[in-house]
């Protein structure tokens, strides 16, 4: 079965520092993988997605992604934090069982941006 | 499109009543999922529908939980009998096509059990 491991339930960061959340998959067929932000009282909302067609995933609001085989991660990187990016991230992959895309979560990823 | 709809955003039931919680999903998606989100659990799949057949319900709790998508547009989740365990944020989505496609989400029913 497919799944992803987030490490670090919380994570706290300055405005203006890097940010860095990170995520490792296990699956047994090249996965597509995903991260989303859930914003308080909110669904979750697709931030950028790996579909294999490049490496390096760019999404929303400046965020970024490397699929790294060798290391089976998918991190999420911005390099300059901004208040309004304080949320709760979680990674994801895909199992397209069924004829779908069943999407497995991680336990998610709070993100504080301090002044 | 207006997204997904789920109604109602808040449900306060007394345990032992019947809850039925509703999802309209986007028009033209043929998956649709119902998750549970909880401090202690995390985001938790119960059930994913896709061409409106339940494809995979092991996430479903127990025999007190129920899904049906009568429709391509159209899917309830009950809770008979609901007990205070079963409070949570529940949220459905819908995607289009397989593998990569994007699942959007609604904006949850905030369940509390009393």
């Amino acid at each position: 079965a497919q799944s992803v491991t987030q490490l670090g339930s919380h994570v706290s960061v300055s405005e203006g520092a890097l940010v860095l959340l990170r995520c490792n998959y296990s699956s047994s067929v090249p996965p597509y993988l995903f991260w989303y932000v859930q914003y308080p009282n909110q669904g979750l909302q697709l931030l950028l997605k790996y579909t294999s067609a490049a490496t390096l995933v760019k999404g929303i609001n400046g965020f970024e992604a490397e699929f790294k085989k060798s290391e089976t991660s998918f991190h999420l990187t911005k390099p300059s934090a901004h208040m309004s990016d304080a949320a709760e991230y979680f990674c994801a992959v895909s199992d397209p069982a069924g004829g779908g895309n069943k999407l497995t979560f991680g336990t998610g990823t709070q993100l504080k941006v301090e002044l | 499109d207006a997204g997904v709809i789920q109604s109602p955003r808040h449900e306060v039931t007394e345990m032992g009543q019947e809850v039925t919680l509703r999802c309209k999903p986007i028009s033209g998606h043929n998956s649709l999922f119902w998750y549970r989100q909880t401090m202690m659990r995390g985001l938790e799949l119960l059930i994913y529908f896709n061409n409106n057949v339940p494809i995979d319900d092991s996430g479903m709790p127990e025999d007190r939980f129920s899904a049906k998508m009568p429709n391509a547009s159209f899917s309830t989740l009950k809770i008979q009998p609901s007990e205070p365990r079963d409070s949570a944020v529940y949220f459905c989505a819908s995607s289009f096509g397989q593998g990569s496609a994007e699942a959007f989400f609604g904006q949850g029913t905030r369940l509390t059990v009393v």
